[in-house]
């Protein structure tokens, strides 16, 4: 199994402060890594596939980065709504795998 | 628009199947993948399995003794069974249209308990 280690596990910042959120996989896996937001309460919803290809819809301060093993998702001036659970995914493998997530919070 | 949607007890008792519906409208299920995720009390994600445009089937080996996932074509639906279930089960299931970009598209997930 492929098994992809985040971090941190909790964030705390403040509304306007930008941040990093790193994915780290336990093999090469190239840019098959994808990355969601999950609200309180809802389903979890695509941000970025394969690493840095946006997707529609999503807000244009969410980016992301990296190759091979390592991965971030990048929030630029963080906003209220932002404050919820991020999850990378890798299907390199037939087996997909999921990262425990990172917590962002309101410091 | 693509829409999911998750049926099915809430309920289980432990030793049980544990059966769910996913209706899908928007979108053919005869074409793509479709599959099934949960989340455990605590927040680890679980991808567990998926039926693919023609009929054939993955799951993640650690289900699959216990997994089965099937589909009715005719009412755009798809099924998940999950055989001889225990209290560590228990979770909020997903289905999703699967593939390799990413779930795209998801259910509003259905919480469903082991208990006796």
């Amino acid at each position: 199994n492929i098994v992809l280690t985040q971090s941190p596990a909790t964030l705390s910042v403040t509304p306007g402060e930008s941040v990093s959120l790193s994915c780290r996989a336990s093999q090469s896996i190239s840019t098959s890594i994808h990355w969601y937001q999950q609200k309180s309460n809802e389903s979890p919803r695509l941000l970025i596939k394969y690493a840095s290809q946006s997707i529609s819809g999503i807000p244009s301060r969410f980016s992301g980065s990296g190759s091979g093993t390592d991965f971030t998702l990048s929030i630029n001036r963080v906003e209220s709504e932002d404050f919820s659970i991020y999850y990378c995914q890798q299907s390199y493998s037939s087996l997909f795998t999921f990262g425990s997530g990172t917590k962002l919070e309101i410091k | 628009e693509v829409q999911l949607q998750e049926s099915g007890p809430g309920l289980v008792k432990p030793s049980q199947s544990l059966s769910l519906t996913c209706s899908v409208t928007g979108y053919s299920i005869t074409s793509n993948y479709w599959g099934w995720i949960r989340k455990f009390p605590g927040n680890k994600m679980e991808w567990m399995g998926y039926i693919s445009y023609s009929g054939s089937t993955s799951y993640n080996p650690s289900l699959k003794s216990r997994i089965s996932i099937t589909r009715d074509t005719s009412k755009n639906q798809f099924f998940l069974q999950l055989n001889s279930v225990t209290t560590e089960d228990t979770a909020t299931y997903y289905c999703a249209r699967t593939g390799s970009s990413g779930f795209a598209y998801w259910g509003q997930g259905t919480l469903v308990t082991v208990s006796s």
